[in-house]
């Protein structure tokens, strides 16, 4: 039991390029989340999934997609990196949206854009 | 806006000494309070949370108290331990706002043995 992987660990973008963050559950929870973290601001969510086929905007969705594969998988993509998402990166997942149910997260992707 | 405001941001504490951490929330309609603790490198994890219709949950060395009229809740430490050097985010899980999931700055405790 693996819990929520993400890959990959660490990545280097120059403006303007692209990529794909990929986020996986082994705990059959219906929703994932996708947070990012900076010095001195906490984690923002950036999308949220509350089930299968749904994703949601949070607090910080500008400069970002989102798809959810199936229940098991949650990728976040940047179309076109700019320096101010440098910043570390977790999913998490729960079994569901509603309050009272913990969010497990992942090892986190550390991303820095130059 | 939705908005939770954690302090202090940092706190030093004797080994042996109680530590309080207070994180106060704007959406009335919050109704799940998590705290997570978060190691240097590591990813946050959940140590206590607390319900709206509960006003305290106690866990061995921790407790949190919550306070729904002044939209306040608080972490306690007691018997501060190294190990619990750590950074602390509160969190508010609000059912009808648009952010769903809303985390404090957080607060680095160091436990000075």
């Amino acid at each position: 039991n693996a819990g929520v992987t993400q890959t990959p660990k660490f990545q280097v973008l120059k403006t303007g390029q692209s990529m794909t963050l990929q986020c996986a559950q082994d705990m059959n929870h219906n929703s994932m989340y996708w947070y990012r973290q900076d010095p001195g601001m906490g984690l923002r969510l950036i999308y949220y999934s509350a089930s299968e086929g749904t994703t949601d905007k949070g607090e910080v969705p500008n400069g970002y997609n989102v798809s959810r594969l199936n229940k098991r998988e949650f990728s976040l993509r940047l179309e076109s990196a700019a320096p101010s998402q440098t910043s570390v990166y977790f999913c998490a997942s729960s079994e569901a949206l509603a309050g009272g149910y913990e969010q497990y997260f992942g090892p986190g992707t550390r991303l820095t854009v130059t | 806006g939705e908005n939770v405001e954690q302090h202090p941001s940092t706190l030093s504490v004797q080994e042996g000494d109680s530590a309080v951490i207070k994180c106060t929330y704007s959406d009335s309609a919050s109704n799940y309070f998590p705290w997570y603790k978060q190691e240097l490198g590591k990813r946050p994890q959940l140590i206590i949370d607390i319900r709206s219709n509960v006003g305290e949950k106690k866990d061995q060395r921790i407790a949190v108290t919550l306070n729904k009229t002044a939209k306040h809740f608080s972490l306690h430490i007691t018997e501060t331990q190294p190990e619990d050097s750590a950074v602390y985010f509160c969190a508010a899980h609000s059912p009808s706002g648009t952010y769903k999931y809303i985390f404090g700055t957080g607060t680095r405790l160091k436990v000075l043995a």
